[in-house]
């Protein structure tokens, strides 16, 4: 089992630009969460997903901040125009709805210059 | 929304001590509590969790208990190694169908 898989592992871009990151859950998993971690802030939950479909959106920040699940097995979370403040690690999780365990994917790190 | 807190923030013990962490909650309709642990530079892990039909729940050198009264639960470690030295988060959660809601997190040093 490969486990819950994001791309790109380190990102570093300059204010103004797009940011995509991606997340590939494990085979099997129904649900999908976005994390985002500051020292600040701690682990907060952006959005997440039952089946594909966007449940709780309340932690998106900002309107510049979308997610989506076109398919079971892959996901996005862009920002669009990034931030100096959206500097963070932001990690994807996943786990089979009706089951407690979740699993942390290692997470991408974002530097916005 | 369910309002999570950690005591306390920081903790420092030495090699072999005990340590101990509580995590208050305000949903009384929470009813899964897990504990992760996040090693500096790596991803959340889950170490262990309790569900409300449970008081108690030990595995080796952890241990979770839960006040579902008093809406509290808390992390026990006894014999401390300088490997337990992490961020230990708890996050509980009200139904199967919800997303785990972190608390801040407290960061133990175990000293050698």
């Amino acid at each position: 089992d490969a486990g819950v898989i994001q791309s790109p592992r380190h990102e570093v871009t300059e204010m103004g630009q797009e940011v995509t990151l991606r997340c590939k859950p494990i085979s099997g998993h129904n649900s999908l969460f976005w994390y985002r971690q500051t020292m600040m802030r701690g682990l907060e939950l952006l959005i997440y997903f039952n089946n594909n479909v966007p449940i709780d959106d309340s932690g998106m920040p900002e309107d510049r901040f979308s997610a989506k699940m076109p398919n079971a097995s892959f996901s996005t979370l862009k920002i669009q125009p990034s931030e100096p403040r959206d500097s963070a690690v932001y990690f994807c999780a996943s786990r089979v709805t009706e089951q407690e365990t979740q699993y942390f994917g290692p997470g991408t790190r974002l530097l916005v210059l | 929304g369910e309002n999570v807190e950690q005591h306390p923030s920081t903790l420092s013990v030495q090699e072999g001590d005990s340590a101990v962490i509580k995590c208050t909650y305000s949903d009384s309709a929470s009813n899964y509590f897990p504990w992760y642990k996040q090693e500096l530079g790596k991803r959340p892990q889950l170490i262990i969790d309790i569900r409300s039909n449970v008081g108690e729940k030990k595995d080796q050198r952890i241990a979770v208990t839960l006040n579902k009264t008093a809406k509290h639960f808390s992390l026990h470690i006894t014999e401390t190694q300088p490997e337990d030295s992490a961020v230990y988060f708890c996050a509980p959660r009200d139904q199967a169908g919800t997303a785990l809601i972190f608390g801040k997190g407290t960061t133990l040093s175990v000293s050698s």
